[in-house]
């Protein structure tokens, strides 16, 4: 089967990095996502990675290693409206039929 | 502004009888989908469509139906709702899922609490 494994909470102070990682188990690799929730909200996009490294985009950065079948969120200067969960995505073709699969969330709580 | 709109936003019913909520984006993308969302499974694909008169399911298509005669709309039809696809049910669109557009993300709506009693 195809699965997507995520912590299920991780806790972190305000101003501190936190890294969610993210490994993957699919039959094909497109491309790793990252989405943010707010409770009662809709998940918005935060980062794309389809080759290895590091993809930065302010505070936030995401890194890719496709031998390993793993990535990573990284969120530097947290701040209290980071409190969300946070999802891992992978697309399992290149192709315009392309099924999107996520991971369970991680649940991130900034402590004062 | 660009959006997805989901409709309705709550919803309980009763086992059997049919419903469907409707999607509909305003950023002529190609790529629309489903998805529900339960505690501790995350977002679950049910259909996707990659364009009009083209869909394919997803991971947890039983019970569903989808539809796709107009590219701005998606609507998922439960034809008779049972109990277990008491859910939160999200719509998202995206410019497309081909190579060309693999950085582009997906747009979600609001989201539709459905509960089938």
């Amino acid at each position: 089967g195809q699965s997507l494994e995520q912590p299920s909470e991780v806790t972190a102070v305000e101003g501190a990095i936190v890294q969610i990682n993210c490994t993957y188990q699919t039959s094909g690799f497109y491309g790793l996502s990252w989405y943010q929730q707010h409770d009662g909200g809709a998940p918005t996009f935060l980062s794309y990675n389809a080759l290895d490294g590091l993809e930065e985009t302010g505070r936030f950065s995401s890194f890719l290693s496709r031998s390993d079948s793993y990535g990573y969120l990284l969120l530097q200067e947290l701040q209290m409206k980071d409190s969300a969960s946070y999802f891992c995505a992978v697309r399992d073709s290149p192709s315009s039929a392309s099924k999107i699969i996520f991971g369970s969330g991680t649940r991130l709580s900034i402590r004062p | 502004e660009a959006q997805v709109t989901q409709n309705p936003r709550y919803l309980i019913t009763v086992t059997g009888k049919k419903l469907t909520v409707t999607c509909s984006q305003n950023m002529n993308h190609e790529y629309m989908s489903w998805y529900r969302q339960d505690p501790g499974l995350g977002l679950r694909q049910i259909y996707y469509s990659m364009n009009v008169e083209v869909t394919d399911k997803g991971d947890v298509p039983e019970g569903y139906k989808v539809s796709r005669k107009e590219k701005r709309n998606f609507p998922l039809i439960l034809e008779s709702p049972s109990p277990n696809q008491t859910s939160l049910y999200f719509c998202a669109s995206g410019q497309g899922t081909g190579l060309a557009y693999s950085n582009q993300p997906q747009h979600f709506g609001d989201g539709t609490r459905l509960s089938i009693l």
